[in-house]
């Protein structure tokens, strides 16, 4: 059971709009930063998203990023076939003094 | 650019020890945190522990899932991390990550991983 909540599955065509949730509580999106990652199939995560809604150098604008109180999105925009992939959302917790992750969205691109 | 390997991954038997090492280039490792982070076999993704840089007291913290039985530390002078991992239980079995976050320029350096078996 993680920390943070993800859906499990999320889907859509290619040029569609997709956005993946990530439900946490006070102690860790409520007062931290949000990351989201992205993991190809057999590779190493790869960060999409800092500090919420920041993008890092070479990420498409296709990805962003936000957060509202409680909860994070990660919008997927003009999608495409290679956006197939695993994708995780992270957030420093203060009550555990640790970092948690959420358990993955599976997306698939139809 | 920064470049991170692990090895030390392998077959042990529960109870057994093993250590981990990640050897970074690019980057003064002293200079910076550092994760470890684990993946089971089909399963998310779980963060392990952190060090600090020496400026920031180099202290290490861990998840309590490994707190007692994981020690992470560093040899700066061959810029390598080492996850020691002691009382393994199958439950250990997954691939290692060592990262290098550095929020301040949005970048998150990942290794390829290593993979720890803990099998009879």
């Amino acid at each position: 059971q993680s920390v943070l909540t993800q859906p499990p599955s999320a889907s859509g065509t290619p040029g569609q709009r997709v956005t993946i949730s990530c439900s946490g509580s006070s102690s860790n999106i409520g007062s931290n930063y949000v990351y989201w990652y992205q993991q190809l199939p057999g590779t190493a995560p790869k960060l999409l998203i800092y500090r919420s809604d920041q993008r890092p150098s070479g990420v498409p604008d296709r990805f962003s990023g936000s957060k509202s109180g409680t909860s994070a999105s990660l919008a997927i925009s003009g999608l495409r076939s290679e956006d197939e992939a695993d994708y995780y959302c992270a957030a420093w917790d203060d009550s555990l003094s640790g970092r948690v992750f959420g358990g993955g969205t599976k997306l698939t691109v139809l | 650019e920064v470049q991170l390997v692990e090895s030390g991954g392998g077959l042990v038997k529960p109870g057994g020890s093993l250590r981990l090492s990640c050897a970074a280039s690019g980057f003064t490792l002293g200079n910076a945190w550092m994760t470890w982070v684990r993946q089971a076999p089909g399963k998310g993704l779980e963060w392990v522990g952190r060090i600090r840089s020496r400026a920031d007291g180099g202290t290490a913290d861990y998840a309590a899932s490994v707190k007692d039985r994981f020690t992470i530390s560093r040899d700066d002078s061959i810029n390598t991390l080492y996850l020691q991992i002691n009382s393994l239980k199958t439950e250990d079995t997954a691939v290692y990550y060592c990262t290098a976050p550095n929020w301040n320029i949005g970048i998150d350096s990942w290794g390829q991983g290593t993979l720890v078996t803990v099998s009879s």
